[in-house]
C-alpha cells in the first residue's frame, strides 16, 4: 500500500486567512483525492486531482474556495481560502492502489490535517 | 451527498463477542470498502469487496455484499478492546475510476 504523508498535521487559523495543505505519496499515482470530515461527521469528497489536468470538484465545492494543485505524480496541495469557522474539519488526501486508477482500486488515506478556524 | 447508511450508529459489546455492522446504499456500485478510524485520526483500510463478489474474509473480518438489496455487512469476530473505533463503509462508483461515497459510520465500543 502507498505511504501518504500530509503537512501540517494540525493548525489553528484566524478567519479570513488561507491555509495550504500538502499531500506527499511515496509512489507515482495518477489519481489523488481530497476529502473533508466535519466534526462528528463522515467524509465528503471535495475533488479529484488528476496530474496534468484541472481538478474535478464535487457538488457544493468550488475552485475559488478550495484551489488544488497537482504539479507531479507524487504531490498535491489543497488550499482552504478565506476561512470561516465552518471550515473547521479534518482534511484528508487519498490515492488509488493502482498507479492509473481503476474501478475496483483500494483507496488509501493520509493521516489527515486537523484544521480549527477561530 | 452521502449514499451509504450504516446501522447501528453506535454499538457497545464485551470483549470476545462478535460485532455486526450494516451498510445500505442507493445506486449501483463498482466496489464497497470498509474503513476504521480511531478517535478522528486517519482512515485504515480494512477490506474491499467488488460488486460481483458476495463474501470476503480477512482475519477476524467477514464482509458480505448483496447487490440486489444494496446492502453490505461487516462482521468482526472475537472482538478486542483495540477494535474500539468508528467504522465506515464507502461505495465506489464512477466510470474509468471510482470515487468513494461514505456512510455515516458506526461507533463501536468494546469493553474489557
Amino acid at each position: 500500500s502507498a505511504v501518504i504523508s500530509q503537512k501540517p498535521s494540525r493548525d489553528i487559523c484566524q478567519r479570513g486567512t488561507s491555509l495550504t495543505i500538502q499531500c506527499q505519496v511515496d509512489s507515482q499515482v495518477t489519481m489523488m483525492f481530497w476529502y473533508r470530515q466535519q466534526p462528528g461527521q463522515s467524509l465528503t469528497l471535495i475533488a479529484t486531482a488528476n496530474q496534468g489536468s484541472e481538478a474535478t470538484y464535487e457538488s457544493g465545492f468550488v475552485i475559488d474556495k478550495f484551489p488544488i494543485s497537482r504539479p507531479n505524480l507524487t504531490f498535491s496541495t489543497l488550499t482552504v481560502s478565506n476561512m470561516s469557522p465552518e471550515d473547521s474539519s479534518i482534511y484528508l488526501c487519498s490515492v488509488s492502489s493502482s498507479p492509473s486508477g481503476g474501478l475496483t482500486d483500494t483507496q488509501y488515506f493520509g493521516p489527515g490535517t486537523r484544521l480549527t478556524v477561530l | 451527498s452521502q449514499q451509504g447508511e450504516e446501522d447501528p450508529q453506535a454499538l457497545s459489546i464485551q470483549e470476545g463477542e462478535n460485532a455486526t455492522m450494516n451498510c445500505s446504499y442507493k445506486t449501483s456500485i463498482n466496489n464497497l470498502q470498509w474503513y476504521r478510524q480511531n478517535s478522528g485520526r486517519g482512515l485504515v483500510h480494512l477490506i474491499l469487496i467488488r460488486s460481483n463478489e458476495r463474501e470476503k474474509h480477512s482475519g477476524r473480518l467477514r464482509v458480505t455484499l448483496d447487490t440486489s438489496k444494496k446492502s453490505s455487512s461487516l462482521l468482526i469476530t472475537a472482538s478486542r478492546a483495540a477494535d474500539t473505533a468508528s467504522y465506515f463503509c464507502a461505495t465506489g462508483r464512477g466510470s474509468g475510476y471510482s470515487t468513494l461515497t461514505f456512510g455515516k459510520g458506526t461507533m463501536l465500543l468494546v469493553s474489557p
